[in-house]
């Protein structure tokens, strides 16, 4: 059963638009959540994260959204870059319990110039 | 700024051998997790240690353990190798007995694994 989901295992953009990657969750208890970027033959690397609390977290051009009621967040990435082309992963984590994450499947973005 | 190494970065071993891969964790990071890829895969918890304790398990087989010492690397071991434990393998480490939303993984480049 795969708690965290991420439909999209490709998404193409144009430079300068905005990247739209979205992340479904199943398990409430969930009350943080991460995304990652991965480049090939390198480790995922941390972009940003949301506490339950939030609705929304930016940083620079990276901003997440969360919605509860949904189970949903996505990640908008505005203007995208071609070096933001990459896999990006979601993440969830309970804090309250569980001491590791878990990861969606990866959404392949390729920002065309 | 300094990251969590891993090594080796490639590993290539024979069905039944035994393999050790290490993780050097972010300095003042006390947390060490290990993370197994599969091709076309997500990244599956292992195992996580803190302050040299195991923390929590995942679905790591029982041909595999693993440790955290006392500067808090940490070692995986693998024995009776089979070919379907070919993967790439990360580390990744925090600060604190919980990872949050303020003190997220940092993950290290990944050792992969090749069973022959």
């Amino acid at each position: 059963d795969q708690q965290v989901k991420q439909n999209s295992p490709s998404l193409s953009v144009q430079e300068g638009r905005i990247s739209i990657l979205n992340c479904d969750y199943t398990n409430s208890m969930f009350d943080y959540f991460l995304w990652y970027k991965k480049y090939p033959a390198e480790g995922p690397t941390f972009l940003i994260s949301i506490s339950s609390i939030k609705d929304k977290n930016e940083d620079g051009r990276f901003t997440v959204f969360l919605n509860k009621s949904a189970k949903h967040l996505s990640l908008h990435i505005v203007p995208s870059q071609p070096g933001d082309s990459a896999v990006y992963f979601c993440a969830a984590g309970d804090s309250g319990s569980a001491r590791q994450l878990t990861f969606g499947s990866g959404t392949q973005l390729t920002v065309l110039p | 700024a300094a990251g969590v190494i891993q090594s080796p970065r490639h590993l290539i071993k024979e069905k039944r051998e035994t393999a050790t891969l290490k993780c050097y964790p972010i300095p003042r990071h006390d947390t060490v997790y290990w993370y197994q890829q599969g091709p076309g895969q997500d990244p599956q918890f292992l195992i996580s240690f803190y302050e040299k304790m195991q923390s929590d398990k995942g679905s790591i087989p029982d041909r595999f353990s693993a440790q955290q010492f006392s500067d808090y690397h940490s070692e995986l071991n693998m024995s009776s190798l089979e070919l379907g434990d070919s993967a790439l393998y990360f580390c990744a480490s925090s600060f604190g007995p919980t990872s949050s939303y303020n003190s997220p993984l940092h993950f290290g480049n990944g050792t992969r694994l090749t069973v022959t």
